[in-house]
């Protein structure tokens, strides 16, 4: 099956610096690909996605890029602000099933 | 967000006993998951439902009982619950024939602790 590996597990940054987050999936099948942020206690909620006819999107001050070939993808989060800070989680989609496969998630902590 | 409840939000048992935690949205999506989260393992998928009467595992079903007589109703069963299922419970849906059909939405969790 699908198996997504995600870096860094935490992650800080000074505020109105850029941070990056990285993932890599297995399945070459995988054709979409979600970002979920989760603040403490709360649930996960997507935050941008990409499918794999796409480069790159970009939303405001978050975009995400994928490199199919390299089987890679990423969140860049630029001009970091404390209401960032949470817990970060790529997915890859695996089709059958409407299954996701989540990365181990990345806390990110942006410091004033 | 509203659009998905879980029941209970937080749940304490003990060893052996039997747990049903409840999931139920009203968008009429066709999919429902349930998920466990635990520290460094991210979100792992328990158990699948494509439709009303079909469900499938995922990759940590053991342990775990699921049923879906109606679309909108998800319900996980723990038949005889260990310690090692504490953890905190999501459930989440998508809508095939909707705009974003792969797109999973969740719910706001159930924290159980087994002891």
């Amino acid at each position: 099956g699908e198996n997504v590996e995600q870096h860094p597990s935490t992650l800080s940054v000074q505020e109105g610096d850029s941070a990056v987050i990285k993932c890599t999936y297995s399945d070459s099948a995988s054709n979409y690909f979600p970002w979920y942020k989760q603040e403490l206690g709360k649930r996960p909620q997507l935050i941008i996605d990409i499918r794999s006819n796409v480069g790159e999107k970009k939303d405001q001050r978050i975009a995400v890029t994928l490199n199919k070939t390299a089987k890679h993808f990423s969140l860049h989060i630029t001009e970091t602000q404390p209401e960032d800070s949470a817990v970060y989680f790529c997915a890859a989609f695996t089709g059958g099933g409407n299954k996701l496969t989540f990365g181990t998630g990345t806390q990110l902590k942006v410091e004033l | 967000d509203a659009g998905i409840t879980q029941s209970p939000r937080y749940k304490i048992t003990e060893t052996g006993r039997q747990v049903t935690l409840m999931c139920h949205q009203t968008w009429s999506h066709s999919y429902m998951f349930w998920y466990r989260q635990d520290l460094g393992h991210g979100l792992r998928l328990i158990y699948y439902s494509a439709a009303a009467d079909i469900t499938d595992k995922g990759e940590v079903p053991d342990g775990y009982v699921v049923s879906r007589s109606k679309t909108e109703n998800f319900p996980l069963t723990l038949e005889s619950a260990t310690r090692s299922q504490t953890s905190v419970y999501f459930c989440a849906s998508s809508g095939a024939g909707t705009s974003d059909p792969d797109t999973q939405y969740f719910g706001p969790g159930t924290r159980l602790t087994v002891l």
